[in-house]
């Protein structure tokens, strides 16, 4: 069984660029979250991606959006980066109906 | 609003110890528990969960937790702790207020640090 994978696992960006993370489900989950975790801090929900459709959201603004794809990948895009988007973005999936979120190593974003 | 403290930001124990990592949340009806443990440079790993049931949830690598709903704790235990087991762990709750079912709140972690 294959684990939640994301890639790249490390990027720079400088502030007002834009920026595309990618996230492979576990084998089996339809259902993809993303969460953002500064340093020092626990992770915050961004969204969920559900049927290909945005499931939910957290207080994340618009230029926070994802996609997610019929094989249940997802991708995260951020327009306009700000300094305070740099984190480690995390990825999660899980099976419709069921409650455990299993999570991806993260991807580390360095906004200069 | 709902949440989740983490009143310790470390917790220092030695090896062969029992060790506790607490937990307190606020959530409106009855919450759903998670804890998750996080290695440098990795993401979070599943330990265990609280849904219903029995008080005392076990979980992986010798980990249990113990749910006092009077208390509204969630305290992550261990018999006799491993230095292997130094890692960051994050309370969680589920979120019910949010559209996506499985939302989660997470504390702001708590270091554990087992010396040898």
């Amino acid at each position: 069984e294959t684990g939640v994978t994301q890639s790249p696992t490390h990027l720079i960006k400088t502030r007002g660029q834009q920026v595309t993370l990618r996230c492979s489900s576990q084998s089996g989950h339809n259902t993809v979250s993303w969460y953002q975790q500064a340093l020092g801090q626990g992770p915050q929900f961004i969204f969920q991606y559900y049927r290909e459709e945005e499931n939910g959201r957290g207080n994340f603004p618009p230029r926070f959006s994802g996609l997610q794809f019929p094989n249940y990948s997802s991708e995260l895009n951020v327009n306009a980066l700000e300094l305070d988007d740099s984190a480690l973005y995390l990825c999660a999936s899980s099976s419709a109906g069921t409650d455990t979120q299993y999570f991806g190593p993260g991807t580390r974003l360095t906004v200069l | 609003a709902q949440s989740v403290a983490q009143p310790e930001d470390q917790v220092n124990v030695a090896e062969g110890n029992p060790l506790t990592v607490k937990c307190t949340y606020s959530v409106s009806g009855n919450p759903y528990l998670f804890w998750y443990v996080q290695y440098p440079n990795r993401g979070l790993q599943f330990l265990l969960k609280y849904i219903t049931g029995d008080n005392l949830v076990k979980g992986s690598y010798g980990f249990e937790a113990e749910f006092n709903k009077s208390q509204t704790s969630f305290h992550l235990k261990k018999p006799s702790a491993l230095v292997s087991d130094s890692a960051l762990y994050f309370c969680a709750v589920r979120d019910k207020t949010n559209q996506a079912g499985t939302a989660l709140i997470f504390g702001k972690g708590t270091t554990l640090s087992v010396s040898s």
